[in-house]
């Protein structure tokens, strides 16, 4: 099983500013198969990033990854409101699992 | 537009079953894997298992194999999640997701989740 451990638990920042929310797995990922979502307070998680790097449909451009093999890294370049949620990494290429998400607290 | 529509909330007594629909619209239901994922409350995400709708094979998290039974019903589109011998570690919301497309297990639709509470 891979174990994907996601940093901060918590993450406490002002509008505008930059997040920065890591993902490490304990073996590397298959072929970039790592997404990330989106889960707002009483709602389904949402679909951000897939393949490692890329968009989902409708996902501003201020959402982006980096990182390969057992390191990713997912930043929001400029805080909004709305991005008040928690974050979760996925891999899907060996079985599936998930991090265990960080919370993206707005100041 | 493409959806997945979860059954109600359900209130189950421990070492009972509980069984969860996920209807499909707005898409050919045969071209895509349903997976299902639970949350119990204040946690994270947890994988559970995948439903080929066009073959009916199924593939199960180890920690549900023997517990878990993942169906479909074609002709109206809707996956079902059975889950028995419940204890109050069930008690979560369980979603049915979508993958982007065959063999990419990203899940792009989710349904609205399905509360299961167990209680004596």
């Amino acid at each position: 099983e891979v174990v994907l451990t996601q940093s901060p638990g918590t993450l406490s920042l002002s509008p505008g500013e930059r997040a920065t929310l890591s993902c490490r797995a304990s073996q590397s990922v298959r072929s970039g198969q790592l997404a990330w979502y989106q889960q707002k307070a009483g709602q389904a998680p949402r679909l951000l990033i897939y393949g490692a790097s890329i968009r989902a449909t409708g996902i501003p451009d201020r959402f982006s990854v980096s990182g390969s093999g057992t390191d990713f890294t997912l930043t929001i370049s400029r805080l909004e409101p709305e991005d008040l949620a928690v974050y979760y990494c996925q891999q899907y290429g060996n079985s599936i699992s998930f991090g265990g998400g960080t919370k993206v607290e707005i100041k | 537009q493409v959806q997945l529509v979860q059954s109600g909330a359900e209130v189950k007594k421990p070492g009972a079953s509980v069984k969860v629909s996920c209807k499909a619209s707005g898409y050919s239901f045969t071209d895509y894997y349903i997976h299902w994922v639970r949350q119990a409350p204040g946690q994270g995400l947890e994988w559970m298992g995948r439903l080929n709708p066009n073959s009916g094979a199924t593939n199960y998290a180890p920690k549900f194999q023997g517990r878990v039974t993942m169906t479909r019903a074609m002709s109206i589109s809707t996956t079902y999640m059975e889950l028995s011998q419940l204890t109050s570690d069930d008690a979560a919301v369980y979603y049915c997701a979508r993958v982007l497309w065959a063999g990419y297990d990203a899940f792009d639709i989710w349904g609205q989740g399905t509360l299961v509470t167990v209680s004596s």
